[in-house]
This record gives structure tokens, sequence and C-alpha cells, in this order.
């Protein structure tokens, strides 16, 4: 079946803009995560969804970083007034409340704020 | 919160040399426990996982260990091979919420 998707595959903004990047999960998966992975470093967890719960947002690093889920389904990660060092892939990964608990990824968003 | 470290950061071994990366956690609630390898440009894609349950789990040249007392799990690769220079990233995990990785190891396999 089909993966996780992620759009765009590449964006670049200037400084100050606000950007919004968008994750299509594995159908019927209740969990969704988002990662920023800057270049040559570790996956930096961001926010997790889970159903209808209230999502964890503990990893998010400034008030200019928001994500949504809507329907269960899609999510959106907004950043506002982008900085340089917002530049980073955003990846977004789903699973299932099933277990094996195996985290998919999607091919990430790569975000170039220049 | 967990915290988990992954060591090397680094490691380069010879084609059918063993390879052997090590991660410790740090939240006695972890239960499970994943790895992934990452190539350039690529997404992360889990090799093998193990759950507390048990103490060593393989897959064909893929083992991983697991010390639940001294809170540590391994990742070993035996006989390595080319195709298995990447960055490998450990994770540990209640099984809900977040998941908290290591910062991950370049691997590199020379002929």
């Amino acid at each position: 079946g089909a993966g996780v998707s992620q759009s765009p595959s590449n964006k670049v903004t200037e400084k100050g803009k606000d950007v919004e990047l968008r994750c299509d999960p594995i159908s019927g998966h209740t969990a969704l995560y988002w990662y920023r992975q800057s270049l040559g470093q570790g996956l930096e967890f961001l926010i997790y969804f889970q159903g209808n719960s209230a999502p964890d947002k503990s990893g998010l690093p400034s008030d200019r970083f928001s994500a949504e889920r809507t329907g269960g389904s899609v999510s959106t990660l907004t950043i506002q007034r982008t900085q340089q060092e917002d530049s980073a892939v955003y990846l977004c990964a789903s699973s299932s409340d099933r277990g094996p608990y195996e985290q998919y990824f999607g091919p990430g968003t790569r975000l170039t704020v220049t | 919160g967990e915290n988990v470290e992954q060591h090397p950061s680094t490691l380069s071994v010879q084609e059918g040399d063993s390879a052997v990366i090590k991660c410790t956690y740090s939240d006695s609630a972890s239960n499970y426990f994943p790895w992934y390898k990452q190539e350039l440009g690529k997404r992360p894609q889990l090799i093998i996982d193990i759950r507390s349950n048990v103490g060593e789990k393989k897959d064909q040249r893929i083992a991983v260990t697991l010390n639940k007392t001294a809170k540590h799990f391994s990742l070993h690769i035996t006989e390595t091979q080319p195709e298995d220079s990447a960055v490998y990233f450990c994770a540990a995990s209640t099984g809900w919420g977040k998941f908290q990785f290591g910062a991950g190891t370049q691997v590199v396999v020379t002929p």
C-alpha cells in the first residue's frame, strides 16, 4: 500500500516568511510524529499526535512552530517567521497503535531559509 | 524524560568484519527499542527492533541485544558489506508516545 507522503519535497523561503509542510500518513495509522533533522545530525522530536488525544508538543523549539492534524489523518507543520536556523529536513512518521509500534517515515521536506 | 546516548559517532570497518553500536537509555519504563538505518539522502528505515521481554533478537547478519538491568542495548552487524554503509540510529520508547533517538552512528565499510 501507499507509504507516508510529504509535500513539498523541497522548500526555499526567505527569512521571516511563514511555511506550511504537509504529511499524509499511512491510512489507518493513528499515531503521527514530526521530527527535524539538521545536516549530519540526529532526529529531533518535535510533536506527536495519537488519535483524538491532546498532542505531545514538548519538542517544539519555539512558539513559531505549530502543528495540526485534521480528521485524524493529514497533518500540517507550520513555521512562522522562519529563521535561518530552521533550515533542515523535516520528517514525518506514522505508526499503528496496534503495534509493533514501527514508525514508517516519509521522504521528508528539505527546508532552506535564505 | 527519556535520554538516549549512542556510541560511537563514527565507525570504520573492513568488509567482512563485525560492527557493534551501543546505546544507553535512562527511562526504566521504556520497553521498545528499534534500530533504523538511514542511507544518504533517504528516509530512516527500520532494520530490527526488540522488546523488553527478550534479551536478544537476530535477523540474518543483524542482531540486537538488550540488558534491561544496565539499560543498554546494542546492534551487531556481522560479515559487513559495503551496502551496510549508512547512518544507524537507535531509539527507545514506552510504546506509546514519543520516541527518543540516539545521535546516530556513521558506519563506513571499506572494501
